[in-house]
């Protein structure tokens, strides 16, 4: 079956911009999840959403980024105003119930963020 | 809180030579750990997974075994091929938190180049 898809799979954009990178999650899976690679800080959680709502935005690292997701699906993850240490990979995941830990998370290629 | 640490690389090794990857955490609950791959240009992959003691987790000719003694979910393999040449990231799940057990926390992963 179809696996975790992410779009862009790269994405080149000047300090200041917005962006917007898009998450399709595995068909049927309830939780959705977005990380954050980078080189300096390896790999961060940012937020985890159950359904359409978001029990923990503890990881997102300012008031420019946000996320949400519609109909237990799709989900888009935003920044406002880019700067350079935004700069990264952003893996999405999803997972089939969420809340146990038993539970396997499933992680798309990523979208490569890249501002200059 | 959770973390985890994992030997750090880069890792060189000849085809068919054994490999070991060491893994150990700190929980405040009782994880799930898990073993993950990323190919060059390629996303995060599950490798294995173990969710309880004495567990042991095997896929592609990799084993790790859930040490709640030591702590450790040490990666094995008994002979390695040019393929398997990636970087592997360990991680948990924990069943503490304040509830957060869907959050995964991983280690720095480790470069392994597998020459023939």
């Amino acid at each position: 079956g179809a696996g975790v898809s992410q779009s862009p799979s790269n994405k080149v954009t000047e300090k200041g911009k917005d962006v917007e990178l898009r998450c399709d999650p595995i068909s049927g899976h309830t939780a959705l999840y977005w990380y954050r690679q980078s080189l300096g800080q390896g790999l961060e959680f940012l937020i985890y959403f159950q359904g359409n709502s978001a029990p923990d935005k503890s990881g997102l690292p300012s008031d420019r980024f946000s996320a949400e997701r519609t109909g237990g699906s799709v989900s888009t993850l935003t920044i406002q105003r880019t700067q350079q240490e935004d700069s990264a990979v952003y893996l999405c995941a999803s997972s089939l119930l969420g809340r146990i830990r038993t539970d396997t998370q499933y992680f798309g290629p990523g979208t490569r963020l890249t501002v200059l | 809180g959770d973390s985890v640490t994992q030997m750090e690389g880069p890792v060189t090794l000849s085809e068919e030579a054994f490999l070991t990857i060491n893994c150990t955490y700190t929980a405040t609950g009782y994880p799930s750990l898990f073993w993950y791959v990323q190919y060059p240009g390629e996303g995060l992959q599950l490798l294995l997974k173990a969710t309880k003691a004495d567990d042991k987790g095997s896929n592609k000719g990799f084993e790790a075994t859930y040490r709640k003694e030591t702590t450790s979910f040490h990666l094995e393999k008994g002979s390695v091929q040019v393929s398997d040449s990636a970087v592997y990231f360990c991680a948990l799940s924990d069943s503490n938190s304040g509830g957060s057990n869907y959050k995964l926390t991983f280690g720095k992963g480790t470069l392994l180049t597998v020459n023939p």
